[in-house]
Order: C-alpha cells, then structure tokens, then sequence
C-alpha cells in the first residue's frame, strides 16, 4: 500500500475562496482522522471517522469548516470562505481500529490563505 | 483523556542512548501509552505503544513504571536522523474512541 495519500500538497487561495483537501487513506483502515498543525496551537485534531460515519467533530473551528466521507477510499476536508487564519498544514491519518494499534499519517497539505 | 507531561527539549550525543521520559500520572487502568515522532514538517510517524508491559520493537523501547504513573522512551543508539518532535500521548481516551491528542512533545537534537 502507497499510505495515506493526500492531495494537494501545497495550496495556495485567496482569502474568501473555496478550498477542498482529500485524503485516500489505507485500504482496510476503517477509522480516519483530520488534523490541523500550527506554530501556536501544535496539532489539532479537527474530526474523524469510522466506517465513514463522524463520530466526533468537536474539534472543528467553526462553520466555515465541513469534512465527509463518502466511501472509505475517499475523504475531504472542505473551508468555505477561507481566511488568513486558516493557513497551517493539515494533516489526514487512519487506523485499522480504535486501539492497540499504530496511526497512519499523510505528507500533509501544506494550506496558505493571502 | 489524560493528559501527558514532557520536558519540552533534549540533547543527545550522536551513538548514545536516548531517554525521554514521560509523565502520565492520571492514565486509566485501559489506556494505552503510544509514542510518535515527527521530522521537520514530514507527518507523525508511529514509534511503539504499551499497555502495561514494557515493549521493544526494531525502532525503540518503552518502559513503563509499575504503577503506570510515567513511561520512558529508549532510541538505544541516536542518529542525526532521530532530530525530531517527540510525542507522547496516553489513549484513546476512556472509551478507547481512537482519538489521539498530541501534546507539545520534547524536541530531541541529536549532535554529532
């Protein structure tokens, strides 16, 4: 297996636009988590799932901020409008299961809001 | 979840041992501890994780106090490679939910 694959790497918007992240996590991998990484506040967790389902999305920001997943092969993490203070990298992972086990973690999407 | 205490920086001289401790002294009796690394920007990597034993793998070790109170990691012999954040964190919460909640780990430098 390739790992957790995300897309873009790098993305670059201005502030108010529309920006959607995705995240192929690893077959078979039946929980899968969004996290968010700045200087100030380190790594955040922001939402995940299992089997597809969110089952805890305390961690989002605010409105602005949706993720779904509409297949366990396929995640996104959505910001509409985006603002300045949403530029960090984010970071998608999955796991075979709740515990006992490792993490998976993506490269990232480094996020830049001008 | 229970909260995790590590000092925020070490230095190790490359070839030696690392040891970086971790305090966890209100982990749950199901709890696990679990260890994760990041270089530079790169993702957390996994490291190891325990229950109560302690445990070794082909990365590191971890020891894990009796009582549970506290757990060290052992990267037995530092490279340059091994400069990285590490995390330490105890869970996934009381309802074993998978969650993983990153402290600010230690920043270990490994020198030449």
């Amino acid at each position: 297996d390739a790992g957790v694959i995300q897309s873009p790497r790098h993305e670059v918007t201005e502030m108010g636009q529309e920006v959607t992240l995705r995240c192929k996590p690893i077959s078979g991998h039946d929980y899968l988590f969004w996290y968010r990484q700045t200087m100030m506040r380190g790594l955040e967790l922001l939402i995940y799932f299992n089997n597809n389902v969110p089952i805890d999305d305390s961690g989002m920001p605010e409105d602005r901020f949706s993720a779904k997943m509409p297949n366990a092969s396929f995640s996104t993490l959505k910001i509409q409008p985006s603002e300045p203070r949403d530029s960090a990298v984010y970071f998608c992972a999955s796991s075979l299961r709740a515990v006992n086990t490792e993490a998976f973690f993506g490269q990232g999407t480094r996020l830049t809001v001008v | 979840d229970a909260k995790t205490t590590q000092p925020p920086s070490m230095d190790c001289a490359e070839g030696r041992a690392a040891n970086l401790p971790c305090n966890h002294s209100t982990i749950s009796g199901n709890e696990y501890v679990y260890w994760y690394r990041q270089i530079h920007s790169q993702g957390p990597q996994y490291i190891i994780h325990g229950l109560k034993n302690n445990e070794t793998n082909e990365m590191a070790s971890l020891i894990i106090t009796e009582d549970r109170k506290s757990s060290t990691l052992i990267l037995p012999h530092a490279t340059l490679r091994d400069t990285a954040v590490y995390y330490c964190i105890v869970g996934a919460g009381s309802s074993n939910t998978g969650k993983l909640i990153f402290g600010q780990g230690t920043t270990l430098q490994v020198k030449p």
